[in-house]
């Protein structure tokens, strides 16, 4: 079945600088690749996904990559504020569970002042 | 609309004892999920739905039941709790469509088994 790693598990950045999170997945028959953002206390909330037949997706100061033939995707904040620190998670979709998502295990993104 | 509602919010149970977690959604999606998301793993697929009457297992089964008899609710049942499933629960549901897959969460449910 489908597996999803995600790395680094912490990351901190001086407010101003980039962050960029990476995934790896392991289903060649995955097309859908999200990232959402859960700050402490609350629900997971979309913030950008990419399709298998795009290669790069930006809004704003976020930004999403696919590697399709490394099946690797990577996640890029640039000018990061302060509002940015929270986690973040990849997933990507699943044939063996009828196209439901498989999760990474979180970034904690830590934005110093 | 409320979107995805979850109750109750917070829930202690007694080891061996059963209950519900209640979910609702009022999008008129056809996909709804059940998970359990733990410290530092991330969010892990209990069981989920693609239609009223349809149910399948996700990943971290065992210890739970779904039913979905109409397409607004989604009620995961644990049969006999054990401290293991302490955890925080999601629901989630999205649109059937190809073109939609943009899963919607609810505010979730912390269960804690003593």
């Amino acid at each position: 079945g489908e597996n999803v790693e995600q790395h680094p598990s912490t990351l901190s950045v001086q407010e101003g600088d980039s962050a960029v999170i990476k995934c790896t997945y392991s289903d060649s028959a995955s097309n859908y690749f999200p990232w959402y953002k859960q700050e402490l206390g609350k629900r997971p909330q979309l913030i950008i996904d990419i399709r298998s037949n795009v290669g790069e997706k930006k809004d704003q100061r976020i930004a999403v990559t696919l590697n399709k033939t490394a099946k690797h995707f990577s996640l890029h904040i640039t000018e990061t504020q302060p509002e940015d620190s929270a986690v973040y998670f990849c997933a990507a979709n699943s044939m063996d569970s009828n196209y439901q998502l498989i999760w990474g295990a979180g970034t904690k993104l830590i934005i110093k002042p | 609309n409320a979107g995805v509602t979850q109750t109750p919010k917070f829930q202690v149970l007694k080891t061996g004892q059963s209950m519900t977690l209640q979910c609702a959604q009022d999008m008129n999606h056809e996909y709804m999920s059940w998970y359990r998301q733990d410290p530092g793993m991330g969010l892990r697929l209990i069981h989920y739905s693609v239609g009223a009457g349809i149910t399948d297992q996700g990943e971290v089964p065992n210890g739970y039941n779904v039913s979905r008899s109409t397409t607004e609710d989604f009620p995961l049942r644990l049969l006999s709790a054990a401290p293991s499933q302490t955890s925080v629960y999601f629901c989630a549901s999205r649109d059937g469509l190809a073109s939609s897959y943009e899963q919607y969460f609810g505010p979730g449910t912390r269960l804690t088994v003593t």
